[in-house]
Formats: structure tokens, sequence, C-alpha cells
């Protein structure tokens, strides 16, 4: 168990709706990072933040987007959702923004589009 | 452009058997490699990573890599493979003043009892 905890497990849904994915970080842990997963694009970074700030974008959609509260949890939300948005979506964290540390990661979230 | 190549989707070898699972990377300036282990239904989990000074990094479960700057290589290695090890794995790399971690697609290790 990594220690970062992801909400919902399974989420299925229709084109055309939004979802939110919830991340709660590691004790400790300042970043929150965001990957999707899926099997034609491989493991691809979407989006960083750190102790509430965004720190870094990578292949996010503008449909997507993400926030970090205060308390540190995150949530990804998903809008307008396509068919090909359906793919494991996983969290890590890790202590500093620095990529030299090793991130942990979370469960993930399955989100299906029907 | 950054990358990071597994060139074997799967490899396959014996329980007991020496295991290499193969990495190279292309990224700017110094590299900074990870390897993380997926099993099914999981989410990664962190094995080794190169950030600086020894070439030969040792990691958990037995695993450990080798940083070749000159090859550019990144390989994953354990000398005796368990059955329990066959999982997926990941390299990964990112570099000094990059903004994000890059993961290869994924070698699929199978150990054979």
């Amino acid at each position: 168990d990594s220690g970062v905890t992801q909400t919902p497990k399974h989420l299925i849904t229709a084109t055309g709706q939004r979802v939110t994915l919830r991340c709660s970080p590691r004790s400790g842990d300042l970043s929150v990072y965001w990957y999707q997963q899926s099997l034609d694009q491989g493991l691809q970074f979407l989006i960083q933040y750190y102790n509430g700030e965004e720190r870094a974008k990578g292949n996010i959609l503008e449909r997507f987007s993400a926030q970090q509260f205060p308390d540190l949890h995150s949530e990804l939300n998903l809008s307008s959702l396509e068919l090909g948005d359906s793919a494991l979506y996983f969290c890590a964290s890790s202590v500093s923004d620095s990529l030299r540390g090793t991130q942990y990661f979370g469960p993930g979230t399955r989100l299906t589009v029907l | 452009a950054q990358s990071v190549a597994q060139p074997e989707d799967q490899v396959n070898v014996a329980e007991g058997n020496p295991l290499t699972v193969k990495c190279t990377y292309s990224v700017s300036g110094n590299p900074y490699l990870f390897w993380y282990v997926q099993y099914p239904n999981r989410g990664l989990q962190f094995l080794l990573k190169y950030i600086t000074g020894d070439n030969l990094v040792k990691g958990s479960y037995g695993f450990e890599a080798e940083f070749n700057k000159s090859q550019t290589s990144f390989h994953l290695k354990k000398p005796s493979a368990l059955v329990s090890d066959s999982a997926l794995y990941f390299c990964a790399a990112c570099y000094t003043g990059g903004f994000k971690t890059i993961f290869g697609a994924g070698t699929r290790l199978f150990v054979k009892a």
C-alpha cells in the first residue's frame, strides 16, 4: 500500500458527461501528479500540483482540469467525455516538487465512457 | 524529443534464471532514471532510481539496474527470477530542468516455474 488513495475505483459514464476523480496524497507529500494510462498511449503525464499551485502541465486536454486543495487532496475533472477518454487514471504523490523524488502511485480510477 | 524506449514487449524467463529488462533513454542533460513495477489492477510501485553517483543501483526485491551513460541505457536486472516477479515493468526518465517524467511503454515479464 503506497499510502495514496484514489476514489472511485471504477467509473462508468456516457459520452458528453462530466466526472470528478479524487486523490489523497501520502501524509507529508506536497506534490500530486496525474497520469492517464491507456493501451494505445501508454502512461502519459497530465499535470502536477505542488502545495496548491499548478507546477507543470503535460498532455492534458482542455476539457480536463485539476486542482489541489488546502488539505493537499487533488481532483481531476473530466468534461465533455468522449469514448477515447476511457482509461486508467493514476494519481501519484511525492514530498517535493523535484522530479528527482520518488513518486508513489495510487491504485487508479478506471474510467469507462460508453 | 525526449523519449524512453523499452524494446521488448515481453520477456520470458525460467524461475531461478537471471533476468534483464532493457531500457534506453533520450533526454537532454543529466538524466534521472527510474524503474517501476505494476501488478494487475494495481498502481505502479517504485523499484529503484538513479540520480547521481554509483552507476549500479540496488533496489527493492533484489532488483538492480546499471546506468550506462555512453549507451544511454538503464537495464533492470535480477540474479534469480521468481514467479512472483511476473508483472509489467516501466522504465522512466526525467532530466535536470525538465518538467515531466517520461515513461516507456512497459515490458511484461513472465517468469515460468
